[in-house]
């Protein structure tokens, strides 16, 4: 069965320090992978997505990931966080069906 | 832009009653889908369906059963709500040919 890892639950960080939030997922095969982002009381929002190509993705507000293949990985990043970033942050994965499985989410709070 | 809309964005029941919570989305997709969404848990699947009438069973669907009479509208039933099934619940849409997913606002139920 599919699964994701999302190993840190709760990240502090000050304004401006780079952020580097992790993403692991059990599935040999073909996958597409995303992150989403839940700012405070708001509903999840798509932050960036990898289907085929560039590993390296670009997605809204600054962020980017990369996918790793061989380490099964899809970690998020961004060089210089700012305090309208704080909110939760899920991995998620689709290996060619029609479920979206998730990670337990990042919880991110960023300190002026 | 898809819309997914979650009837109610509030509901407090009583421990045995039946919970009907709505969701309506505007864009044809043929997939929907059911979260619940928990601290440090993530958000996980009870039930998706990819087309009317037709359903499957998530991670989690003990509690819960599904209706999709209608393309755009896919209900989640608690037969005989529990304090444990407080959570807050999402409903997503998918649009195949891009894979892209929307998202509701959600409905927080409280069991009581």
């Amino acid at each position: 069965a599919q699964s994701v890892s999302q190993h840190n639950h709760h990240v502090i960080l000050s304004e401006a320090a780079s952020l580097e939030l992790g993403c692991n997922y059990s599935y040999g095969g073909t996958v597409n992978l995303f992150w989403y982002v839940q700012y405070p009381g708001q509903h999840l929002q798509l932050l960036l997505k990898y289907f085929s190509g560039d590993p390296l993705v670009k997605g809204i507000k600054g962020f980017e990931a990369e996918f790793i293949k061989s380490k099964f990985s899809f970690n998020l990043r961004k060089p210089s966080v700012q305090w309208s970033d704080t909110a939760e942050y899920f991995c998620a994965v689709n290996a060619n069906t029609d479920k979206l499985i998730f990670g337990t989410g990042t919880r991110l709070q960023v300190f002026p | 832009d898809v819309k997914v809309t979650q009837s109610s964005r509030y509901l407090v029941k009583r421990t045995g009653e039946k919970v009907f919570l709505e969701c309506v989305q505007d864009m044809d997709h043929e997939n929907m889908f059911w979260y619940r969404q928990d601290p440090g848990l993530g958000l996980r699947l009870i039930y998706f369906s990819y087309d009317v009438k037709m359903k499957e069973k998530g991670d989690i669907p003990e509690g819960y059963s599904v209706s999709r009479e209608k393309k755009e509208r896919f209900s989640l039933i608690l037969e005989s709500a529990s304090t444990n099934q407080t959570s807050m619940y999402l409903c997503a849409s998918r649009d195949r040919a891009r894979d892209g997913y929307t998202f509701g606002s959600g409905t927080r139920l409280t069991v009581v």
